[in-house]
């Protein structure tokens, strides 16, 4: 059974720096990209992130919003979201998930810990 | 980045019944669109990938379909679990890019 467990979530201040991680198992964590979504409180899905897979060596893409500030690392067993200079609109729900072998869509979430940018 | 816009935002169904959500796409996408399932509270769910293909233990009641910028989603006979936010997502290109979501209220 896949599955995808994240971690790291919490309240931090503005200017402040966090650590997210997403450990996977019931696949081979390193045969697929893995992307970072993010939700805000109560509003839509934003992807965040790419990590490609190991043949092409966990490279990474970002979104126009975090470029800069945030870094996806990643080896065989965990990918990390490495997030600094957090501003309030970056408080969200961050989802781990999978890009799937058949598209480059997501086909299987993590439950996603929440981040709380506040002063 | 192609911008996606999902109508109506929000609906109200009865068990049984038969809805019908929209997705239209800035730009063409050929059938490189899918369509999630949220509950509150939980994960997003992938229900339908490239347009129209169900996912692995969707039920047979959802369905996809469209080409291009026009793609919609069916749900028939809507059941009292479906009551959701259901989102669509391009993987045209990057940045991929989803909707805005609209809620299923039952």
């Amino acid at each position: 059974e896949v599955q995808l467990v994240e971690s790291g979530g919490g309240l931090v201040q503005p200017g402040g720096s966090l650590r997210l991680s997403c450990a996977a198992s019931g696949f081979t964590f390193s045969d697929h990209y893995m992307d970072w979504v993010r939700q805000a409180p109560g509003m839509g899905l934003e992807w965040v992130g790419r990590s490609r897979n190991k043949v092409n060596s966990y490279s990474t893409e970002y979104a126009a919003s975090v470029r800069g500030r945030f870094i996806i690392s990643r080896d065989d067993s965990y990918m990390h979201l490495y997030m600094n200079n957090l501003a309030t609109e970056d408080s969200a729900v961050y989802y781990c998930a999978r890009v799937s072998s058949f598209g480059s869509l997501n086909d299987f979430w993590g439950q996603g810990t929440l981040v709380t940018v506040s002063s | 980045a192609i911008r996606l816009t999902q109508s109506p935002s929000s609906l109200s169904a009865s068990t049984g019944d038969r809805v019908t959500i929209t997705c239209r796409a800035s730009q063409g996408i050929a059938t490189y669109l899918a369509w999630y399932q949220q509950k509150p509270g939980k994960a997003p769910k992938l229900l339908i990938h490239a347009a129209s293909t169900l996912h692995s233990e969707v039920p047979s009641r959802f369905s996809g379909g469209g080409s291009g910028t026009d793609f919609t989603l069916t749900i028939s006979p809507l059941q009292s679990e479906d009551s959701a936010t259901y989102y669509c997502l391009q993987y045209f290109n990057y940045p991929q890019t989803f909707g805005q979501g609209t809620k299923v209220e039952i």
